[in-house]
């Protein structure tokens, strides 16, 4: 069954400094996506970015980047420069096997990230 | 664009009584998901539907709750009868049929005293 990991329950981190965010998977199916959304105190989800599993290069917007490891099976999310607002929840999802269309995507723990001014 | 709108923003109820929540997706999105969040489960999946016809509602947790998508613009849950265990944030997602990405309604805060 397919399955996300987020070992971080929590982190502090200074403003400006670069963070990553663990996250690791489990499938056995060749064909997945990985995404990460953000949610902030005030409760919305917002995505951030994804990842699929053909893609040769690492997906970006932004300052979000994805370090994905496919042998590793890990998709962390780097943050460059943090700021205030990326004060929040971070979750790390995958899409389960089948096409995009009939496929759910399920959830990690998530990481509440804190950033110190 | 206009994202995904939810009613009512924020639901008490007494036990017992039929609670339903309403989301609109985004036009064009074909793809409508029903999420539940709570502090001990997180984020769980309830129900899925593809061009309005439900795929998957292995998540639905009882026969108390259900799900219609009468028209491509208009979807609905609803608990009958409420319970307090049933205190969450509920979300409605949408998506194009060949897109990956998700996009969140604003969730619907529901407190069942």
């Amino acid at each position: 069954a397919q399955k996300i990991t987020q070992t971080q329950p929590g982190m502090f981190v200074q403003e400006k400094e670069a963070v990553t965010l663990d996250c690791t998977y489990d499938t056995s199916d060749p064909s997945y996506g990985l995404f990460w959304y953000k949610q902030p105190s005030s409760g919305e989800m917002i995505f951030l970015i994804y990842q699929g599993s053909y893609d040769q290069q690492n997906a970006t917007e932004g300052r979000y980047s994805l370090n994905f490891q496919k042998a590793r099976k890990s998709a962390n999310l780097v943050i460059s420069a943090s700021q205030l607002g990326d004060s929040a929840m971070y979750f790390c999802a995958m899409r389960e096997a089948g096409y995009s269309s009939a496929s759910k995507i399920i959830f990690g723990s998530g990481t509440r990230l804190s950033i110190r001014p | 664009d206009a994202g995904v709108i939810q009613s009512p923003r924020h639901e008490v109820t007494e036990m017992g009584q039929e609670v339903t929540l309403r989301c609109k997706p985004i036009s064009g999105h074909n793809s409508l998901f029903w999420y539940r969040q709570t502090m001990m489960r997180g984020l769980e999946l309830l129900i899925y539907f593809n061009n309005n016809v439900p795929i998957d509602d292995s998540g639905m947790p009882e026969d108390r709750f259900s799900a219609k998508m009468p028209n491509a613009s208009f979807s609905t849950l609803k608990i009958q009868p409420s319970e307090p265990r049933d205190s969450a944030v509920y979300f409605c997602a949408s998506k194009r049929t060949v897109q990956e990405t998700q996009y969140f309604g604003p969730g619907t805060r529901l407190l069942v005293l």
